[in-house]
């Protein structure tokens, strides 16, 4: 099992560029989330899904849209990259019976310049 | 709105010390708490979970308590080693959808 995926480990973009942050899994886990991290201020929720057809906002949702068409996969697009959302975005799936013990992937490193 | 403090924010210890990550929480009604590693330019990993339920939990040289209602928690790490060098992160969960809420981290050098 691969667990929880993420591509690309790495990208560097222009302000104003858009692109599409991919994560996949393979645990048949119903949610799945996406979370910044950034120097100093800890991950914080960038949006989430219950399930296939369901996303909500977290904490910092503005700049990011997702959308939920399988269990598997849960992309996140910049629709308009700006200097602040240089940051790691990190991809989580959890299990909902499982105490909400949250998995993650390793990681994409995102530089817009 | 929940906060989660991490103490220290740095730690440089030498090999084979016995030492105390700590955790803690401004707002007790938790469902459960994670204790994570993560090393330099990688994912989380997860060392722990704890119910809220629970006092606390033990996985080899690592043990994790609770005190939910002082709104702590501490990872002790025995007998450290050099591979222990690592970020550990500390996060809660108010059991709905929103996610966890993390720690800054604790930074943790072990030296040969």
């Amino acid at each position: 099992n691969a667990g929880v995926t993420q591509t690309p480990k790495f990208q560097v973009l222009k302000t104003g560029q858009s692109m599409t942050l991919q994560c996949a899994q393979d645990m048949n886990h119903e949610y799945m989330s996406w979370y910044r991290q950034d120097p100093g201020m800890g991950l914080r929720l960038i949006h989430y899904s219950v399930g296939a057809g369901i996303t909500d906002q977290g904490e910092v949702p503005n700049g990011y849209n997702v959308s939920r068409s399988t269990t598997e996969d849960f992309p996140l697009r910049l629709l308009s990259a700006a200097p602040s959302q240089t940051s790691v975005y990190f991809c989580a799936t959890q299990q909902m019976s499982s105490y909400n013990e949250q998995f993650f992937g390793p990681g994409t490193r995102l530089t817009v310049l | 709105k929940q906060e989660v403090t991490q103490i220290p924010a740095a730690l440089s210890v030498p090999e084979g010390e016995n030492l105390v990550l700590n955790c803690s929480f401004t707002d007790s009604a938790i469902y459960n708490l994670q204790w994570f590693r993560q090393d330099p330019g990688k994912g989380l990993t997860s060392l722990l979970l704890i119910q809220s339920s629970q006092r606390e939990q033990t996985s080899g040289r690592l043990n994790a308590s609770l005190d939910k209602s002082s709104g702590r928690s501490t990872l002790y790490i025995a007998a450290s080693q050099p591979g222990d060098s690592a970020t550990y992160l500390c996060a809660v969960s108010g059991g709905g959808a929103d996610g966890l809420t993390f720690g800054k981290g604790t930074h943790l050098i072990i030296q040969p």
